[in-house]
């Protein structure tokens, strides 16, 4: 089974703080995605990447980066906290461009509460 | 753009009941169609999907149906157990590799 794992269950920090969330997936996957759900909201895209060193913009990237250094490795980054972006934030991953399979691993999720 | 609406929740409903969560979308093009399943504390899975007009997708007892006409892809269970207890996510897929998610909408279903 695909394997996505999240560095942290729960993350409290202080505003101003650089947070790094961390991904890996064990699977050899090109995507990877980071959302953030929020209830009433779903889940809205903050970045992906389709390959190492590659990454887009999703729909909410304002107050987010993120580093793809490696191809089982993408890091979510919160240059300064800010207490909106206290959420649950989720991980997923998906083999590439034409791959029979089109469905998303996801992580378990970190909730991030930032005071 | 793409965009998905779910019915609103939480829905609530009594073991055996029959269930269903709708789901419209606007796309551009021809999108793939999934559903989505979060469990308490996990992450999502994929239930089931469909990839072309009228084309159904199941899953555990679960369906859902491809309309195009309507731009729809409700989901239906006709028995619920208590186990089915989640939050549910329509999603679509166009070109490329994001998906576009709905709101979500939290099923307890009691015994």
């Amino acid at each position: 089974d695909v394997k996505v794992t999240q560095s942290s269950r729960y993350l409290v920090k202080r505003t101003g703080e650089k947070v790094f969330l961390e991904c890996v997936q064990d699977m050899d996957h090109e995507n990877m995605f980071w959302y953030r759900q929020d209830p009433g909201l779903g889940l809205r895209l903050i970045y992906f990447s389709y390959d190492v060193k590659m990454k887009e913009k999703g729909d909410i990237p304002e107050g987010y980066s993120v580093s793809r250094e490696k191809k089982e490795r993408f890091s979510l980054i919160l240059e300064s906290a800010s207490t909106n972006q206290t959420s649950m934030y989720l991980c997923a991953s998906r083999p590439g461009q034409g791959a029979r399979d089109e469905k998303l691993f996801f992580g378990s999720g970190t909730q991030l509460s930032v005071l | 753009g793409n965009s998905v609406t779910q019915m609103e929740g939480p829905v609530t409903l009594s073991e055996e009941a029959f269930l269903t969560i709708n789901c419209t979308y606007t796309a551009t093009g021809y999108p793939s169609l999934f559903w989505y399943v979060q469990y308490p504390g996990e992450g999502l899975q994929l239930l089931l999907k469909a990839t072309k007009a009228d084309d159904k997708g199941s899953n555990k007892g679960f369906e859902a149906t491809y309309r195009k006409e309507t731009t729809s892809f409700h989901l239906e269970k006709g028995s619920v157990q208590v186990s089915d207890s989640a939050v549910y996510f329509c999603a679509l897929r166009t070109s490329g590799s994001r998906l576009t998610f709905g709101e979500g909408t939290q099923l307890t279903v009691n015994p």
